[in-house]
């Protein structure tokens, strides 16, 4: 069975422009959830998706947003970017009603 | 302010020696996580403990869940170089809640 997958792997972009990362959960996972990793912060949620609509969001401005299709694949979009949102982005996606949370290989988003 | 404390942040130790990674909260949580992270990689869960002084062990790690389910431990015997890797913990809370997370340790193991 495939694992979560995200593209692009890398992404390097200057400050003020968007970005839209994407996120394909395991086959019959419907949660969908990304998180921001950074040195100095670790692990930090943004927000989970069920059934295309967003369950939980964490502290994060407006600027983060995200969307889930009906295939559960997800995306999120970072609006004008900021030097500070450099980071790993990494993309969970879990059964319904388990803990467990399988991780795809991050997107490493650079911010110049 | 971080749910979840972990110590160390970093460590590096030689070849076959033993260490422990805590994880400490002021937090109940239902259950408790922990997963190892590899350079380029997502984190990948190793164990979930979920009774009050649960013990589980996997070959050579060792976890074990405080009895008042507020922090819990990592053994690691006789370390070897393929152990080296960022070890995050993870507290559960109510079903459908967001996992928190430590900020995690950084075990470097040199041969």
């Amino acid at each position: 069975k495939a694992g979560v997958t995200q593209t692009p792997r890398y992404l390097i972009k200057t400050r003020g422009q968007q970005v839209t990362l994407s996120c394909s959960p395991i086959s019959g996972h419907r949660s969908v959830s990304w998180y921001q990793q950074t040195p100095g912060q670790g692990l930090q949620f943004l927000f989970e998706y069920f059934s295309e609509t967003q369950r939980n969001k964490g502290n994060f401005p407006g600027r983060f947003s995200g969307r889930q299709f009906s295939n559960s694949r997800s995306e999120m979009n970072v609006s004008t970017l900021e030097l500070g949102d450099s980071a790993l982005y990494l993309c969970a996606s879990r059964w319904d009603n388990t803990d467990t949370q399988y991780f795809g290989p991050g997107t490493r988003l650079t911010v110049l | 302010t971080q749910l979840l404390e972990q110590s160390p942040q970093f460590l590096s130790i030689q070849e076959g020696e033993n260490l422990t990674v805590y994880c400490n909260s002021s937090s109940v949580f239902s259950s408790l996580q922990w997963y190892r992270q590899e350079p380029g990689e997502g984190p990948v869960l190793l164990v979930t403990v979920v009774t009050g002084g649960e013990v589980k062990k996997l070959k050579r790690l060792t976890f074990q869940f405080g009895d008042a389910r507020k922090d819990s431990s990592l053994h690691i015997t006789a370390a070897q170089p393929g152990d080296t890797g960022l070890y995050l913990c993870a507290g559960v809370r109510p079903r459908n809640t967001p996992l928190v997370f430590g900020k995690g340790t950084r075990l470097s193991v040199i041969a």
